[in-house]
């Protein structure tokens, strides 16, 4: 069974600081990760790409890619109010595009 | 009208009932998904489907049936569903067949059995 697991939290973060998110995968041939951003009620919308080891910087977000680890994490720096939300963790499984999520991980922003 | 389209919005039914929910991406993707979503439970994915076949049915219950006339509408038939039944359910579609791909979702469909 393929898993990709997250914390659940919530994890608190104080208004302008960094949040930390953390995913694992059990399939080491998975080659495509993505975060997606869920708000309350609300689908997921995808906030974030990545297949190649390192980093990935877009705007507040970076996306931090290891395959031998078998780990991908998420930090949204200057951390807004407007990102508290649930973030999950999707790994590309097989060619169809079928994603494996994570159950997702709650922030909550505070001012 | 552009992205994943979902309808109805909000549903609620009776163990009894039957009610078709309905998809429809205007995305040019040739791949298209059902999903459940329970609460804190990561998302599950139900069916796939590729070029209008069923390539994936991830032992779900005869009394969920999807339908895909065509590769921009995706259907669910719900028929004499369970209280356990009650969820979000989301739609998604992607360009299959390439390695770097990501689901795009409609807005989902709340459905409560009663």
């Amino acid at each position: 069974q393929k898993e990709v697991e997250q914390n659940s939290g919530p994890l608190s973060v104080p208004e302008g600081a960094i949040a930390s998110l953390n995913c694992t995968y059990s399939d080491r041939g998975s080659q495509s990760f993505f975060w997606y951003r869920q708000y309350s009620g609300k689908s997921p919308e995808l906030i974030m790409f990545i297949y190649s080891n390192g980093d990935k910087e877009d705007g507040r977000f970076t996306a931090q890619l290891n395959k031998a680890s078998q780990y991908v994490s998420l930090l949204i720096r200057d951390s807004q109010p407007s990102d508290s939300a649930t973030y999950l963790c999707a790994v590309k499984v097989d060619s169809w595009g079928k994603l494996q999520f994570g159950a997702g991980t709650q922030v909550v922003v505070t001012p | 009208e552009t992205g994943v389209t979902q309808t109805p919005r909000h549903l609620v039914m009776g163990m009894t009932n039957k009610k078709s929910l309905k998809c429809e991406q205007h995305l040019g993707h040739n791949a298209m998904y059902w999903y459940k979503q329970s609460a804190k439970k990561p998302l599950e994915l139900m069916f796939v489907y590729s070029l209008e076949e069923r390539v994936e049915n991830n032992s779900v219950p005869s009394r969920f049936s999807p339908e895909c006339p065509n590769s921009s509408h995706l259907f669910l038939h719900l028929h004499t569903l369970q209280p356990e039944d009650s969820a979000l359910y989301l739609c998604a579609s992607s360009q299959d067949r390439v390695s770097y791909t990501e689901a795009f979702f409609g807005q989902g469909t709340r459905l409560t059995v009663v």
